[in-house]
């Protein structure tokens, strides 16, 4: 089973900033098969980017995805109030899906 | 659009079966290549994935709780079902059902996968 490592656990920045949220697989994940995820308190998480860096239907150009093999990115370049929110990302492979831990994106 | 619901008991006691069902509505559960997934999340942690159908019946399932699970469909209401066999206080969780979508860019060529459609997640509590 490939396991997802997000990083940092928990990150703290105020609105119109940048964020950087990193996700590493134990073993190499096809860009095709990875995607993120965001979740607000008391919601069904929602589909942001898959394939590794396309963007879901409706979701905003501030939001992007990049990386390969294990190491991938999820970027917010100037976060909005609503981005406040914890974000996971997600592989498949070996007819199984596994997903990260879980990044917060808090109010500094 | 299409949209998913969930629904079920919200209790349910030590060892037995918990049993949800997942109501797919404003599309057929048998239009396009979609698998029919479960994933669930305990309080104040991730999300794990249980397993998924295809509406062939072709199942699915996480192998950590593959001796437990039995995922079906019945296409005539447009629904899939969970049974979790063997509940714990381990099993408490916020259960949802999704839909697993693949992506094609032009020329047929696959771009993706994830699950881009969520039902609202029904809380189930194990507990005597």
């Amino acid at each position: 089973e490939i396991v997802l490592t997000q990083s940092p656990g928990t990150l703290s920045l105020s609105p119109g900033e940048r964020a950087t949220l990193s996700c590493r697989a134990s073993q190499s994940v096809s860009s095709s098969y990875l995607a993120w995820y965001q979740q607000k308190p008391g919601q069904a998480p929602r589909l942001l980017i898959y394939g590794a860096s396309s963007r879901a239907t409706g979701i905003p150009d501030r939001f992007s995805g990049s990386g390969s093999g294990t190491d991938f990115t999820l970027t917010i370049s100037r976060l909005e109030p609503e981005d406040f929110a914890v974000y996971y990302c997600q592989q498949y492979g070996s007819s199984s899906w596994t997903f990260g831990q879980g990044t917060k994106v808090e109010i500094k | 659009q299409v949209q998913l619901q969930e629904s079920g008991p919200g209790l349910v006691k030590p060892s037995q079966t918990l049993s949800l069902t997942c109501t797919v509505s404003g599309g057929s559960i048998s239009s396009g290549s979609y698998y029919w997934s479960w994933i669930r999340q305990p309080a104040g942690k991730g999300l794990e994935w249980i397993g998924r159908i295809y509406t062939s019946g072709s199942t699915n399932y996480n192998p950590s709780l593959k001796s437990r699970v039995t995922i079906s469909v019945d296409t005539s209401k447009n629904q899939f079902s969970l049974k979790l066999s063997s509940v714990t206080a381990a099993d408490t969780a916020v259960y949802y059902c999704a839909r697993r979508t693949g992506y094609y860019g032009s020329g047929s060529y696959f771009t993706g996968e994830a699950f881009d459609i969520w039902g609202q997640g029904t809380m189930v509590t194990v507990s005597s």
